[in-house]
């Protein structure tokens, strides 16, 4: 099975600053990777995905994130954060295989952009 | 979003009743899948399916039972409710039902289950 640590539990950061939320996994065989951010009581929108090719894996709204499989790392960057990014992020994981690719999740980073 | 809609959106309930959350998906995608989320935990796997009466555990499963009679629709019961049940839950669906197995979820809007 796979795991997904997130060591941040909160991330406060002004507005206009950069930041940057880690994520790192444990997975025995090759994985997939993702980033989800919930914003107060809604369901996960996707961020971004690593499934193969590039390590640096550009998404929505400005976030980047660079998967490191020596260091068995996924950190999501962004260089200038908006009072509008305050949200939950999730970082997942799932094996890279064919069929139901059952996500494990971390248990979130809590971003506060503060003005 | 998707077109992935929850039903109920909020639930109270009593410990010992029978409870039925609804998924209802107009995507075709082939794979759905129940977590619940709660704090310090983030989300957990409790079922999924890969069709149409084809379903498996996920990492929480005790005290859930699932079932998929079509496409579109992916049940979670809960057969007696206990207060360790009071979360939020999601539904997610992936790949498309002529595809293999999708590499992103979507997710719906969630239910809040609250169980007194």
């Amino acid at each position: 099975a796979q795991s997904v640590t997130q060591l941040d539990s909160q991330v406060p950061v002004f507005e206009e600053a950069p930041v940057e939320l880690r994520c790192n996994y444990s997975s025995s065989v090759s994985v997939y990777l993702f980033w989800y951010v919930q914003y107060p009581n809604q369901g996960l929108q996707l961020l971004l995905k690593y499934l193969s090719g590039s390590t640096l894996v550009k998404g929505i709204n400005g976030f980047e994130a660079e998967f490191n499989k020596s260091q068995t790392s996924f950190h999501l960057r962004k260089p200038s954060v908006h009072i509008s990014d305050t949200a939950e992020y999730f970082c997942a994981v799932s094996a890279d295989q064919t069929g139901a690719n059952n996500l494990f999740f971390g248990t979130g980073t809590r971003l506060t952009v503060i003005p | 979003d998707a077109g992935i809609t929850q039903s109920p959106r909020h639930k109270v309930t009593e410990t010992g009743t029978p409870v039925t959350l609804r998924c209802h998906q107009t995507e075709n995608h082939r794979y759905m899948y129940w977590y619940r989320q709660d704090p310090g935990h983030g989300l957990r796997l409790i079922h999924y399916s890969y069709g149409v009466k084809d379903t498996d555990k996920g990492e929480v499963s005790d005290g859930y039972s699932v079932s998929r009679s079509k496409t579109e629709d992916f049940l979670l019961t809960l057969e007696s409710a206990t207060s360790s049940q009071t979360s939020v839950y999601f539904c997610a669906i992936s790949g498309l039902s002529w595809g293999p197995g999708g590499n992103e979820q979507f997710f719906g809007p969630g239910t809040r289950l609250t169980v007194l």
